[in-house]
């Protein structure tokens, strides 16, 4: 039962040009989200998050909009740069008892930013 | 300040072996959460310690099973190995257990069942 949902594995974008991310959740209970950023041989590493009572939040390159009504979110980064090469993980915690910080990711999109 | 450390790095092992991960949490983190990453797939919770003790478990049988000790740092074990246990395992640490904590994720210890 995959509650966040990455559907697109992969995304290739020229240096310089937006990359839009997308993530789709299906627990109504989720009221926190979160982006993370992998590089081969590192852990995920924080990127940024957006509270249910939010729509929008920034942070300098980069954007995580929400979409409640779509159980839809997406992370937007401006300008794109090769450094942001990385797998991208969208993920939530569950709000219940018992590990209420445990994370459900989604399956992560490789992003490749060409130079 | 240090991060999350890991050990070890890499590991082989062969069905039906037995193996032991640690992991050393951020100076000031109570709560440690292992999360199982297979290839093409987001990281997958296993369980959470928190102040020593099991705050929540994923959907894994109870061969995984792990521990935490006084100062923090947690054990993850896993007997009677599956070729399918082959995967990256995270493990995460935050300052406390609540879903708003920011956890900060290891560099994972890769395990290869042959």
């Amino acid at each position: 039962d995959q509650q966040v949902k990455q559907n697109s594995p992969s995304l290739s974008v020229q240096e310089g040009r937006i990359s839009i991310l997308n993530c789709d959740y299906t627990n109504s209970m989720f009221d926190y989200f979160l982006w993370y950023k992998k590089y081969p041989a590192e852990g995920p590493t924080f990127l940024i998050s957006i509270s249910s009572i939010k729509d929008k939040n920034e942070d300098g390159r980069f954007t995580v909009f929400l979409n409640k009504s779509a159980k839809h979110l997406s992370l937007h980064i401006v300008p794109s740069q090769p450094g942001d090469s990385a797998v991208y993980f969208c993920a939530a915690p569950r709000g219940e008892a018992g590990a209420n910080s445990k994370l459900t990711f989604g399956k992560g999109i490789t992003l490749s930013v060409r130079p | 300040e240090t991060g999350v450390t890991q050990s070890p790095t890499h590991l082989i092992k062969t069905r039906g072996q037995q193996v032991t991960l640690r992991c050393s949490s951020q100076s000031g983190h109570n709560t440690v959460s292992w999360y199982q990453q297979a290839l093409g797939q987001g990281p997958q919770f296993i369980f959470q310690y928190y102040r020593e003790e099991e705050n929540g478990r994923g959907n894994f049988p109870p061969r995984f099973s792990g521990l935490q000790f006084p100062n923090y740092s947690s054990e993850l074990n896993v007997n009677a190995l599956e070729l399918d246990d082959s995967a990256l395992y995270l493990c995460a640490s935050s300052l406390d257990r609540g879903p708003y904590n920011e956890q900060f994720f290891g560099p994972g210890t890769r395990l290869t069942v042959l």
